[in-house]
């Protein structure tokens, strides 16, 4: 899921279809995930986080996968609704320090088709 | 619960105007805040963080500056806007945390 140019990366599926949202991360370091779904005109809303002893973690309809080897991300979203319509984003924190600093990938627009 | 806050929600400004955005948080204390631009179609850019009063941390350079007067106010300025610097502003809050909310953002067109 990284931009290429200026377009965001897009997924299209329809109604009730499982969705994969890949992202690719940077940091080695980086110890702590999160992914975030922003809709038109809104801020960011938190979804899900993973620590890097995990590889998985499940919440509502929503599952992260990580894979450290490979340095990937991947969301999955089961029985995906029109209301899942957004783009998403995925971020890793800066580890160490105070400030809790996280590094935003440049998203993926996901459209759910009725 | 903790609510933030942003202000106002879309501006129009000309080239050359001053800037004042507003970001507010309830409901915590000593929150880390956080400024990001986001232009149309990208992701999030860190503009400035803060983990205290009068604490402002600069991650680009840039026509903008940020201020914390205030434990639970975070604001953003500028004395010329380019036209480079429309965009969409968010302002977030983390405590303790990696997470960090974020506030429904303001809208700014410089024309």
């Amino acid at each position: 899921g990284e931009s290429v140019g200026l377009h965001l990366p897009t997924l299209s599926v329809q109604e009730g279809d499982n969705s994969i949202i890949n992202c690719a991360y940077s940091n080695s370091a980086s110890d702590y995930f999160i992914w975030y779904k922003q809709e038109s005109g809104k801020g960011p809303q938190f979804i899900i986080d993973i620590r890097s002893n995990m590889d998985k973690r499940q919440g509502q309809r929503v599952t992260v996968l990580l894979n450290k080897t490979v340095k990937h991300l991947s969301l999955q979203i089961a029985a995906t609704q029109p209301g899942d319509s957004a783009v998403y984003f995925c971020a890793e924190n800066e580890s160490g320090g105070s400030n809790y600093k996280l590094t935003f990938g440049k998203g993926t627009l996901l459209t759910v088709n009725p | 619960s903790q609510t933030i806050h942003q202000w106002p929600a879309t501006l129009v400004q000309p080239v050359g105007s001053p800037l004042s955005l507003e970001c507010t948080v309830e409901g915590t204390s000593n929150p880390n805040l956080y400024w990001y631009r986001q232009a149309a179609g990208r992701g999030l850019q860190l503009l400035f963080y803060s983990v205290g009063i009068g604490q402002i941390s600069s991650e680009v350079p840039q026509n903008l500056s940020a201020s914390r007067p205030q434990d639970r106010q975070f604001i953003l300025s500028s004395k010329k806007l380019l036209l480079s610097d429309s965009g969409f502003y968010l302002c977030a809050w983390s405590y303790s945390s990696y997470e960090q909310y974020f506030g429904p953002g303001t809208r700014l067109t410089v024309t």
